[in-house]
């Protein structure tokens, strides 16, 4: 079955930029999609298919694919920011990755 | 206000069965494809079950395929899943949200979630 792979934690400075990676096997081929989850709370897309942002998302959240690795990248990093940010394929079912904890420092 | 709002939780024994529902207001519900995925605790996020806008097209999670049960009352405005057989490690947060149908398939409607404990 696909695998997605996430590093469990990031940290970064605030208003730095905090780039979150997720691989999977040619994972360029496939739609990636982010989730923002903050603690008790439900989970909010931020970006669809590789690199699109939702209304209401800021600009500061972009997104990235090609090859193995896709790529979340949140620039001029917030303190509100902090959350788990899970990536999201489809692979004959939906498959999350593990999750990364973005801690601002 | 487009709004997902989740009930049927609860404590359960292991064996037995809960059907979770989904009441949805704020878009037109029988255009939308729908799933739910679920969260156990300290955990992260599972899909668990995606059912298409008329229905006829369901999938599931082989972690919980042959015991629970996906399905959409579009008159109602209203999504449901039966879940027997409940085990231990069917304890989660389950959240319904708005899918779009593969292979985009993303998730941008969220309920806040419902609570399910499988514990005797």
């Amino acid at each position: 079955s696909y695998e997605l792979t996430q590093p469990l934690s990031v940290s970064v400075a605030l208003g730095q930029t905090a780039r979150i990676t997720c691989g999977g096997n040619n994972i360029g081929s496939k739609n990636v999609h982010w989730y923002q989850q903050k603690p008790g709370q439900a989970p909010v897309l931020v970006i669809y298919r590789d690199s699109n942002r939702p209304s209401g998302i800021p600009e500061r959240f972009s997104g990235s694919n090609s090859g193995n690795t896709a790529t979340l990248t949140i620039s001029r990093v917030q303190a509100g920011d902090e959350a788990d940010y899970y990536c999201q394929v489809w692979d004959s079912k939906a498959v999350f990755g593990g999750g990364t904890l973005l801690t601002v420092l | 206000e487009v709004q997902l709002v989740e009930s049927g939780g609860g404590l359960v024994q292991p064996g037995g069965s809960l059907r979770l529902s989904c009441a949805a207001s704020g878009f037109i519900f029988s255009s939308c494809e729908m799933n739910w995925v679920r969260q156990a605790p300290g955990k992260g996020l599972e899909w668990v079950s995606y059912i298409s806008d008329s229905g006829r097209t369901i999938y599931y999670a082989d972690s919980v395929k042959g015991r629970f049960t996906i399905s959409r009352d579009n008159a109602k405005n209203s999504l449901y899943l039966q879940m027997n057989s409940l085990r231990a490690e069917d304890t989660a947060v389950y959240y319904c949200a708005t899918a779009t149908a593969p292979p985009f398939y993303y998730m941008d409607v969220w309920g806040k979630g419902t609570t399910v404990t499988v514990s005797s």
